[in-house]
């Protein structure tokens, strides 16, 4: 899996949007960019991926540069709760059997102050 | 829905000890399956992974070994704990054959004394 290079640490106002910032710069063609969000204490929640285009779901927006070097993940409306470690991870497609565990770096604490 | 069962949540063992921790996931057949180890202010490090009954690959070199016994059980164990175990163990699975998101346990704390 490729590098990823993400601030060890943001913090954010409630209520405002928190954009997250992840480099993957030797990302490859086939290779997909994933976040995933850890709370204290629990294990990593999924929130969404995406290759190319960039991708919105109940839970966030991603937006990833044309060059596909860097992507941004953003929460729009942040609450408290939204205070975690967040992980960027770039993975291959796999097209069939096998396992993909992730890798998981170090990530980003986004601490949301009220 | 599909949902993963892991527990303790808590452990507390002596150095020396046996280790046995249970993972089990519903409402899929034939998951790939994971445990994940992330000690105090580190990332998560992938220790074993298994993509059928009685198929354990291991990461990394340790004190611990998997088994699955059953398709969807996935157990975690060791014959003598270290200092060094001490961490959050997570399970995770995800569906075989795709490229699909992992899903996690809540995970078991260790603390090994």
């Amino acid at each position: 899996d490729a590098k990823t290079t993400q601030p060890t640490s943001m913090d954010c106002a409630e209520g405002r949007a928190a954009n997250l910032p992840c480099n993957h710069s030797t990302i490859s063609g086939n290779e997909y960019v994933y976040w995933y969000r850890q709370i204290h204490s629990q294990g990593p929640q999924y929130i969404i991926h995406g290759l190319k285009n960039n991708e919105t779901n109940e839970m966030a927006s991603l937006i990833i540069t044309e060059d596909r070097k860097s992507s941004t993940l953003i929460l729009p409306h942040a609450t408290l709760r939204d205070t975690a470690v967040y992980y960027c991870i770039v993975r291959v497609v796999y097209s069939g059997g096998g396992a993909d565990g992730l890798t998981f770096g170090k990530g980003t604490h986004l601490i949301i102050q009220p | 829905s599909q949902t993963i069962h892991q527990w303790p949540a808590t452990l507390v063992q002596p150095v020396g000890s046996p280790l046995s921790l249970e993972c089990t996931v519903e409402g899929t057949s034939n998951p790939n399956l994971y445990w994940y180890r992330q000690a105090a202010g580190r990332g998560l490090q992938l220790l074993f992974y298994s993509v059928g009954i009685g198929q354990i690959s291991s990461e990394v070199p340790q004190n611990l070994s998997a088994s699955r016994p059953q398709d969807r059980q996935f157990i975690l164990s060791s014959k003598k704990l270290l200092l060094s175990d001490s961490g959050f163990y997570l399970c995770a699975w995800n569906r075989a054959a795709t490229n699909e998101k992992l899903f996690f346990g809540s995970g078991t704390q260790l603390s090994v004394l």
